[in-house]
């Protein structure tokens, strides 16, 4: 069965002080590791699809990598509105998505 | 990216009453779309895929009775919960994909949620 764990559940930094959020998976054939960030009472936002290990894309203070087992989003020099929940998502075929239960970031001022 | 949006945001609803929450594509023909679930502090459940034109298919353990699913037009579907219940209440969101043709990552694009409040 396809399963999506993610560490830590909660993370509290200082602005600036950069991390890592992890992603690890089970899934027989991999089509796709995608990163969401989530705003409390709304709906999953759209961050990075990565398809093979190596892979890497970057988007403003976030950097998503992939390997064989896991994935990383790095945030460098976070920011307070940086502030959400990120989760990670395997695409298991059939357009479908088994999600991870999130990292919850604060980052504080 | 495109645009998906759900109505209402929130509801409130006597426990045995019915409740139909829509979720549109705004700027695209979603010919697929999902419905989740997601209760405080989980993860997002995927209830069942919704495909214009014909039934829903439901995961496991997902009372397609009690969750009735209606993918009317290419920007439309609506969920209807059914005879509600406590336990029913939970933060539902969907979710759409473009066609094939337009998609660049195959990543879904989600509504802002509906939150339901049965009491």
């Amino acid at each position: 069965e396809d399963q999506v764990t993610q560490s830590p559940e909660a993370l509290r930094l200082q602005e600036g002080e950069s991390s890592s959020l992890n992603c690890s998976y089970t899934v027989s054939g991999l089509r796709g590791l995608f990163w969401y960030r989530q705003d409390p009472g709304k709906g999953p936002e759209f961050l990075f699809t990565l398809y093979s290990a190596g892979e890497e894309k970057e988007k403003e203070r976030l950097k998503a990598t992939l390997t064989k087992k896991e994935s990383f989003l790095h945030i460098t020099a976070p920011k307070p509105e940086d502030s959400a929940t990120y989760l990670c998502a395997v695409y298991r075929g059939s357009e479908k998505l088994v999600f991870g239960k999130g990292t919850k970031l604060t980052v504080n001022p | 990216g495109a645009v998906v949006s759900q109505h209402p945001s929130w509801v409130i609803c006597k426990s045995g009453t019915s409740v139909k929450i829509e979720c549109r594509s705004l700027d695209f023909q979603a010919t697929t779309m999902f419905w989740y679930r997601q209760f405080p502090k989980q993860s997002l459940m995927l209830m069942a895929t919704s495909n214009e034109g014909s039934k829903a298919t439901y995961e496991q353990g997902v009372e397609k009775d009690k969750f009735l699913i209606n993918h009317a037009s290419l920007t439309l579907s609506t969920l209807t919960v059914t005879s509600a219940h406590p336990e029913d209440s939970s933060f539902y969101i969907c979710s759409a994909t473009e066609p094939p043709e337009r998609r660049r990552y195959n990543e879904q694009f989600f509504g802002p949620g509906t939150r339901l409040t049965v009491l």
